[in-house]
């Protein structure tokens, strides 16, 4: 059974970092994509960033480009999201997720997802 | 601004049928699969649809996808309380070279 456990949220200034990490277990984690995925409090879900299944390649949504960085530790099976110089509309909970084949989506299994806060 | 557009709400009633519209351009939904997720309240989205019309195993054929051009669009019929949840259609943008998703639609099942 695929499993996707996320963790290091929290709370954070403004102008902060924050590192988040997805244990993933259940699968051969370093032939498959995986993603992050966001949904800021009462809205919609927002792609984040992607990373290839050897990590040569990442993708990042306009809007964290330059502050987030996507990596992934094969020998850990994990996957992680740096971000840095956070604002206030990074608040969300960002969930881990697994791309089915190719890059993007489909997402066929998801984490519990994890609370960003970024407030003074 | 979500670069999909899906409907805010649907409702329909208990057995009833509902489809769900996702409408994208030709660098988005004109080119690349298109996917499906049902998010329960508190829940983490889950995948009902993929690659426009496949249902992964363990969903009931009551979910259906098709897409035309640049639009796609979930069907659910024999509807029941349980389905009561936001429905959220995504692709690959071949231009912005990122993943899209359309800002949502819940569903009411009176």
């Amino acid at each position: 059974e695929v499993q996707l456990v996320e963790s290091g949220g929290g709370l954070v200034q403004p102008g902060g970092s924050l590192r988040l990490s997805c244990a993933a277990s259940g699968f051969t984690f370093n032939t498959y994509v995986m993603n992050w995925v966001r949904q800021a409090p009462g809205k919609g879900l927002e792609w984040v960033s992607s990373i290839s299944e050897s990590g040569d390649r990442t993708y990042y949504a306009v809007s964290v480009k330059g502050r987030f960085t996507i990596s992934r530790d094969s020998s850990k099976n994990t996957l992680f999201l740096q971000m840095n110089s956070l604002r206030a509309e990074d608040t969300a909970v960002y969930y881990c997720a697994k791309s089915r084949v190719f890059t993007g989506p489909p997402f066929d299994s998801w984490g519990q997802g994890i609370l960003v806060s970024v407030s003074s | 601004q979500s670069v999909l557009t899906q409907p805010p709400s649907v409702s329909a009633a208990t057995g009833q049928k509902v489809t769900i519209s996702c409408s994208g351009s030709s660098s988005n939904i004109g080119v690349n699969h298109v996917s499906w997720y049902q998010q329960l309240p508190g829940t983490a989205p889950k995948l009902l649809i993929y690659d426009n019309d496949e249902r992964p195993s363990g969903i009931p054929d009551r979910f259906s996808g098709s897409k035309s051009g640049t639009s796609a669009t979930l069907g659910i019929t024999g509807l029941q309380t349980g389905d009561e949840a936001d429905y959220y259609c995504a692709t690959w943008d071949s231009r912005l070279s990122g993943g899209v998703f359309g800002g949502g639609t819940k569903l009411t099942v009176l």
